[in-house]
């Protein structure tokens, strides 16, 4: 199995909390992203990072914020969180090349009350 | 942007039969991959099987195949011989080829696939 980590794996916080949610990779991939999976959508993509300090939107970024100063660690952060954000965040991880697969990490679940 | 459209919320199979999980997918591209992910209760995502999209040859690991049509944008998954341990939600996703590395995947909704013993 891929290096990843997820932590926490569960969390409950409350409406306007801030959260940051961290992924932990041991493969020296160059390539993570954060996803988030809810009911009846599968895995949407929230950001991702093609380097370190180079990151980049995805489908459903608004109210999401990450940062990579380092290879191996992506945060992703929830300045105020919101009720809509109650969900699984699945952070993956990739080599270079377009046709090789994304190894997830065990999940995080998140519910914000 | 791509969309991926599984039409089958849930199917169910009897233990050993074999079942076909549908996929549709829209893209203007002419390179990209195709995958099948599996998740099972505990949550974790597993690659099932990967198509490159170049490659006309459907792509085959034991028991798991595709039917690929890329004309009509069908990325179909056939289980043969059924077995209690593929009762688990499935998958199926995009990746642009342009991108490289920093395209993420586009997933479809998902099929709940119940395995009668």
């Amino acid at each position: 199995d891929a290096g990843i980590t997820q932590s926490p794996r569960h969390k409950v916080t409350e409406t306007g909390t801030p959260v940051t949610l961290r992924c932990h990779q041991t493969e020296n991939h160059r390539y993570m992203y954060w996803y988030r999976q809810d009911p009846g959508h599968g895995l949407r993509l929230i950001h991702y990072s093609y380097g370190v300090k180079d990151t980049d939107k995805g489908e459903v970024s608004d109210g999401y914020s990450v940062s990579r100063s380092k290879t191996e660690d992506f945060l992703l952060t929830l300045e105020s969180a919101t009720s809509s954000q109650t969900s699984v965040y699945f952070c993956a991880i990739s080599e270079e090349q377009s046709y090789n697969e994304q190894f997830f990490g065990p999940g995080t679940r998140l519910t914000v009350l | 942007a791509q969309t991926v459209t599984q039409s089958q919320p849930e199917m169910s199979v009897q233990e050993a039969e074999t079942v076909t999980l549908s996929c549709t997918y829209d893209t203007s591209e002419s390179d990209y991959y195709l995958f099948w992910y599996k998740q099972p209760p505990s949550r974790q995502m597993i690659l099932v099987i990967r198509q490159e999209a170049y490659k006309q040859q459907n792509a085959t690991e034991n028991r798991f195949s595709v039917n690929f049509q890329k004309a009509a944008k069908s990325f179909s998954l056939k289980i043969s011989d059924s077995q209690l341990g593929d009762a688990a939600m499935y998958f199926c996703a995009y990746r642009s080829y342009s991108g490289g590395g920093a395209d993420g995947l586009t997933f479809g909704k998902g099929t709940h696939l119940i395995i009668q013993p």
